[in-house]
């Protein structure tokens, strides 16, 4: 059975720094293309960025160049470092894998970025 | 950037209607459009992938079709348990872009 769960969210002051942790279960994370999705309280889907099994990163352009992703395949892991947070990215974070995959969430983990 | 667009933002229905709902993007996409439904307070859950294949264990109730910049979600007899918000996506390209979203509501 596919699982995910997302870890590493909190209150972070703007321009502070956070990493989440995706830990993937039932599936390799480097053979599958995965995603990063967030949601603001009340607002709709917003795509964030995604690594190819090739390990190809594309970025939404509201985080390019201060997010990063990547995996750690000892660990069947999937990242995202998020530097020089705004108040914007206040989110619940989730991981996803490909839609042709199954298309499958973890729980999500929030990230709050307030003084 | 291709944009996704979806309409009607919100849908009043009753039990056992049929309902559509429509995805639009801003160019070609071919067939790499997924849709998903959300309720509140839960992940989304996929339904449908490449525009018209049912998830597994998704009833047969829902389906997709379209390709290129069109497409439409289909829920034939509306239950209960459908009144939701549904999200169109583009995927397996340089950006995986939502649509905003249709709300679906009891009428």
């Amino acid at each position: 059975e596919v699982q995910l769960v997302e870890t590493g969210g909190g209150l972070i002051q703007p321009g502070g720094s956070l990493r989440l942790s995706c830990a993937a279960s039932g599936f390799t994370v480097s053979g599958n293309y995965m995603s990063w999705v967030r949601q603001a309280p009340g607002k709709g889907l917003e795509w964030v960025s995604v690594i190819y099994s090739g390990g190809i990163t594309y970025y939404a352009d509201s985080v390019k160049g201060r997010f990063t992703i990547s995996r750690d395949n000892s660990k069947n892991t999937l990242n995202l470092q998020m530097n020089s947070l705004r108040a914007e990215d206040t989110a619940m974070y989730y991981c996803v894998t490909n839609p042709g995959g199954g298309g499958n969430w973890g729980q999500g983990t929030l990230v709050t970025v307030s003084s | 950037d291709i944009q996704m667009t979806q309409s009607p933002s919100t849908l009043s229905a009753s039990v056992g209607d049929t309902v559509t709902i429509t995805c639009r993007a801003s160019q070609s996409i071919s067939s790499w459009l997924a849709w998903y439904q959300q309720k509140p307070g839960k992940a989304p859950k996929l339904l449908i992938y490449k525009a018209s294949s049912l998830e597994s264990g998704v009833p047969s109730r829902f389906s997709g079709s379209g390709s290129g910049t069109e497409f439409t979600l289909t829920i034939s007899s509306l239950q209960p348990d459908d009144f939701a918000t549904y999200y169109c996506q583009r995927y397996n390209g340089n950006s995986e872009t939502f649509g905003p979203g249709t709300k679906v509501e009891i009428k």
